[in-house]
């Protein structure tokens, strides 16, 4: 079963930041917290992932509390292109289990 | 460098039958898992290999089965097929088991008349 909490769907506007939150309460110390996001039923692409600290790639940032209960995804600069439903997962063991994920649409 | 692949992209099949799905993982990855997702859910866990063992299964009734080949490419199978197994089959590979990320392929969309 999954392990978080996401909202359903969000809207951002277009080259505005995209904040997108994930609740994990009862996240393990030893456990990562994943993010990927699926467009239009391909298959889902990794975006990042974090233990405690806050982490940056190209794509995205991930924010973590420091209680690691909750973290953020942040898209910088959205762009139509990143309108898809966004996972947040919590790896548990070897296997990743899923959420519905938060439909994110941005708008021109 | 090429990514997870799966074939047969799409496939209509009718209830009862059989079918087989393939997948070849990324070059030096040696786990494979699969995963399936009805409309409107997030995958769900099926089965992951590891060096041609099975290292974990998904709460998934035993029509389904799958196995790794020594390339670590792998095969998911379904027997008997139901109406309720029409999905996208999404296979992903690991370089190994343990803490890994998971790299996903295309899938395989399967319906089932």
């Amino acid at each position: 079963d999954a392990k978080t909490t996401q909202p359903p769907s969000m809207d951002c506007a277009e080259g505005r930041a995209a904040n997108l939150p994930c609740n994990h309460s009862t996240i393990s110390g030893n456990e990562y917290v994943y993010w990927y996001r699926q467009i239009h039923s391909q298959g889902p692409q990794y975006i990042i992932h974090g233990l405690k600290n806050n982490e940056t790639n190209e794509m995205a940032s991930l924010i973590i509390t420091e209680d690691r209960k909750s973290s953020t995804l942040i898209l910088p600069h959205a762009t139509l292109r990143d309108t898809a439903v966004y996972y947040c997962i919590v790896l548990t063991g070897n296997q990743f289990y899923f959420g519905t994920g938060t439909s994110l649409t941005v708008i021109p | 460098d090429a990514g997870v692949t799966q074939s047969p992209t799409h496939l209509i099949k009718t209830r009862g039958q059989h079918v087989t799905l393939r997948c070849s993982p990324i070059s030096g990855h040696k786990s494979v898992s699969w995963y399936q997702q009805v409309l409107g859910q997030g995958p769900q866990f099926i089965f992951q290999y590891y060096e041609k063992e099975e290292r974990g299964r998904g709460n998934f009734p035993d029509r389904f089965s799958a196995r790794q080949f020594p390339n670590y490419s792998s095969e998911l199978n379904v027997n008997a097929l139901l109406l309720g197994d029409s999905a996208l089959y999404l296979c992903a590979s690991s370089r190994t088991v343990v803490l890994e990320t998971q790299y996903f392929g295309p899938g395989t969309r399967l319906l089932v008349l």
